[in-house]
């Protein structure tokens, strides 16, 4: 069974602190995604990869980084957390020059807590 | 930056009626998505299409490709409980193809009452 992990399901972390998300796909996909979700904004893009430590910037990357430092492992790190990034954190791979590129496979979502 | 118009946000409706949204847009998609969430769960890809004009069915499940390229609808006939989720589009530009970056609407939250 294919699948996308998300290393952890609720987090609360305090102002200031820095969060690690961590990502995991079993499917060899090139594309990794991270994305947020808030109510009534829908889904949208931070940052994503279509290679091993190629990043490139969505539509809101402010106050976000990312690493890849392996095919199947993407990480978004938000270095010194606020308030205003508390929300869903949704992680999704897709394969690369296959033609289904949007495709995506989604994870279970972090829900992260910043008080 | 881009956006989809995703209509409508919300809909209460009987078991076994017909459901019917829709997302809009200004720009020109080559690609578009449907998928559903489940409460505690990520999006799932219910219908992918392809092609300007093209209708595509999956069960009970059935989208359509505008002719402009810019829009979209789903329709479920005889909804279930099951039914019930948070529905998105969700367009790929052109120049995305190789990337698999998409724009999603804002999406449809579906509530069934049994």
């Amino acid at each position: 069974d294919v699948k996308v992990t998300q290393s952890s399901r609720y987090l609360v972390k305090r102002t200031g602190e820095k969060v690690f998300l961590e990502c995991v796909q079993d499917m060899d996909h090139e594309n990794m995604f991270w994305y947020r979700q808030d109510p009534g904004l829908g889904l949208r893009l931070i940052y994503f990869s279509y290679d091993v430590k190629m990043k490139e910037k969505g539509d809101i990357p402010e106050g976000y980084s990312v690493s890849r430092e392996k095919k199947e492992r993407f990480s978004l790190i938000l270095e010194s957390a606020s308030t205003n990034q508390t929300s869903m954190y949704l992680c999704a791979s897709s394969p690369r020059g296959t033609g289904r590129t949007g495709e995506l496979f989604f994870g279970e979502g972090s829900r992260l807590t910043v008080l | 930056g881009q956006q989809l118009n995703q209509s409508p946000q919300s809909m209460f409706i009987q078991e076994g009626e017909d459901v019917s949204m829709n997302c809009t847009s200004s720009s020109i998609f080559n690609t578009w998505l449907w998928y559903k969430q489940e409460p505690g769960e990520g999006p799932v890809l219910l219908i992918a299409l392809y092609k300007a004009g093209e209708l595509t069915s999956n069960g009970r499940l059935t989208a359509q490709f505008g002719i402009t390229r810019k829009d979209s609808f789903l329709n479920i006939s005889a909804s279930i409980p099951s039914d019930v989720g948070i529905y998105f589009c969700a367009g790929q530009l052109l120049g995305s193809s190789n990337t698999g970056k998409l724009i999603f609407g804002q999406g449809t939250t579906l509530q069934v009452k049994p």
